[in-house]
């Protein structure tokens, strides 16, 4: 069973920085390209961040561009997202989700975890 | 960046069917998905690649892509089918993944 697991959500400062991890389990995770996704309290999904399957390609969105960091150790099946100069707009629910096979050509998120809050404010 | 318009709200009766619309430049030439989220619960692909859906999704879901608008398609609606509906695209020249706003789908 595919299993994702978010943590390291917690209420931090404007300014301050963040590390969120994804604990993945029940797929090869080395085969799969995997994202960040966002959700605001009340509002829709946005897509934050992307990385293929050895980490060597990542892409962002332009508002976190710059900010944040997307990375992954294959050897211990997690994802993170380092996250920096945190904005109060930054404040959602932190999903980590699984895309089709990396170099299917498909993406979209099959799999998806509970999500971690992350909470900006002073 | 490319932009995905959805109308903020659907209404439809049960048993009726309901349709939400995802409108985009061109949408017809990139492939859309499609995800239901219920209130506190992560979202689930309902529709992938214009009109696949994925084991366990009810034929009562279909979708369509052509020209500048993409559409969900629920047959019969259910009770259950209120939720939050969402599309999504992959931009090839940024390699960003695009959500639509959202369709809140009422069952009156």
């Amino acid at each position: 069973e595919v299993q994702l697991v978010e943590s390291g959500g917690r209420m931090v400062r404007p300014g301050g920085s963040l590390r969120l991890s994804c604990a993945a389990s029940g797929f090869t995770f080395n085969d799969y390209g995997m994202s960040w996704v966002r959700q605001a309290p009340g509002k829709g999904l946005e897509w934050v961040s992307g990385t293929n399957w050895n980490g060597r390609s990542s892409t962002y969105a332009d508002s976190v561009k710059g900010r944040f960091t997307i990375s992954r150790d294959n050897a211990k099946n997690s994802l993170y997202l380092q996250m920096n100069s945190l904005r109060a707009e930054d404040t959602a629910l932190y999903y980590c989700a699984r895309e089709p096979l990396d170099g299917s050509g498909h993406y979209y998120f099959v799999y998806w975890g509970q999500g971690t809050l992350v909470t900006v404010s002073s | 960046s490319y932009v995905l318009t959805q109308p903020p709200s659907v209404s439809v009766a049960p048993g009726q069917t309901a349709r939400i619309t995802c409108g985009g430049n061109n949408i017809g030439a990139r492939r859309v998905h499609w995800y239901q989220q219920k209130p506190g619960q992560a979202p689930v692909l309902v529709v992938y690649d214009d009109r696949d859906r994925p084991s366990g999704i009810p034929d009562r879901f279909s979708a369509s892509n052509s020209a500048n608008t993409a559409t969900l398609t629920i047959n019969r609606v259910e009770a259950g089918d209120e939720a939050d509906y969402y599309c999504q695209v992959w931009d090839s020249s940024s390699d960003h993944r695009v959500f639509g706003g959202g369709t809140q789908l009422t069952v009156l």
